[in-house]
């Protein structure tokens, strides 16, 4: 297992384009979480999915934001009409709840830039 | 809403001092994780503490986790530039996800 991929790395769009972010976790890990990290921050919490059920959406998560985990697998990010404020780093990590502690696996991240 | 609060928010050392950065909350909690974050990349899990007064050690690394819960250290010995990196807290508590604090960045210079 080659961990947690997402993709694109790197995003560069212009104000009011749509962007959509694949994540494909761990494969027998049933949580996937997305996050989204700013400069000088630490990560915050948008959503998280327990196999294709979308559990909790954090207050942060607005409109314009969609998230979806099809099949239980692999999960996409979209952000419509994008605006500056929305550059950032977004994180998916995914886990497993059935073994304590719940390590959780972060992947590398998208790197997105509004221009 | 819990407040978490990691400390000191910048440290830079030489290589071969030793330090120490710590993770505050008015919460208890269930267990707490650390995690180190290199740039460009997402953290990576380094340890998860359960029971109130635990120490673990992985290698040059010591955590702690407060008797009460609420808080936790994490001890560096003889750092190293490799040790370099933002040092994030994330506890668990009632809620599924994890909750970090803004994170310590921490340079050692060779």
């Amino acid at each position: 297992d080659t961990g947690v991929s997402q993709d694109p790395r790197h995003k560069i769009t212009k104000r009011g384009q749509n962007v959509t972010f694949r994540c494909d976790p761990i494969s027998e890990h049933n949580r996937l979480y997305w996050y989204r990290q700013t400069l000088g921050q630490g990560p915050e919490f948008l959503t998280y999915f327990q196999n294709e059920a979308q559990l909790e959406k954090s207050r942060l998560l607005s409109d314009r934001f969609s998230a979806e985990r099809p099949k239980g697998s692999f999960s996409t990010l979209e952000i419509q009409r994008t605006e500056q404020g929305d550059s950032a780093m977004y994180l998916c990590a995914s886990s497993r709840r059935d073994l304590f502690p719940y390590g959780y696996t972060f992947g590398s991240g998208t790197r997105l830039t509004v221009v | 809403t819990q407040l978490l609060e990691q400390s000191p928010q910048f440290l830079s050392i030489q290589e071969g001092e030793n330090l120490t950065v710590y993770c505050n909350s008015s919460s208890v909690f269930s267990s707490l994780q650390w995690y180190r974050q290199e740039p460009g990349e997402g953290p990576v899990l380094l340890v998860t503490v359960v029971t109130g007064g635990e120490v673990k050690k992985l290698k040059r690394l010591t955590f702690q986790f407060g008797d009460a819960r609420k808080d936790s250290s994490l001890h560096i010995t003889a750092a190293q530039p490799g040790d370099t990196g933002l040092y994030l807290c994330a506890p668990e508590g009632g809620s599924e996800k994890l909750v970090f604090g803004k994170g310590t960045k921490l340079t050692v210079n060779p």
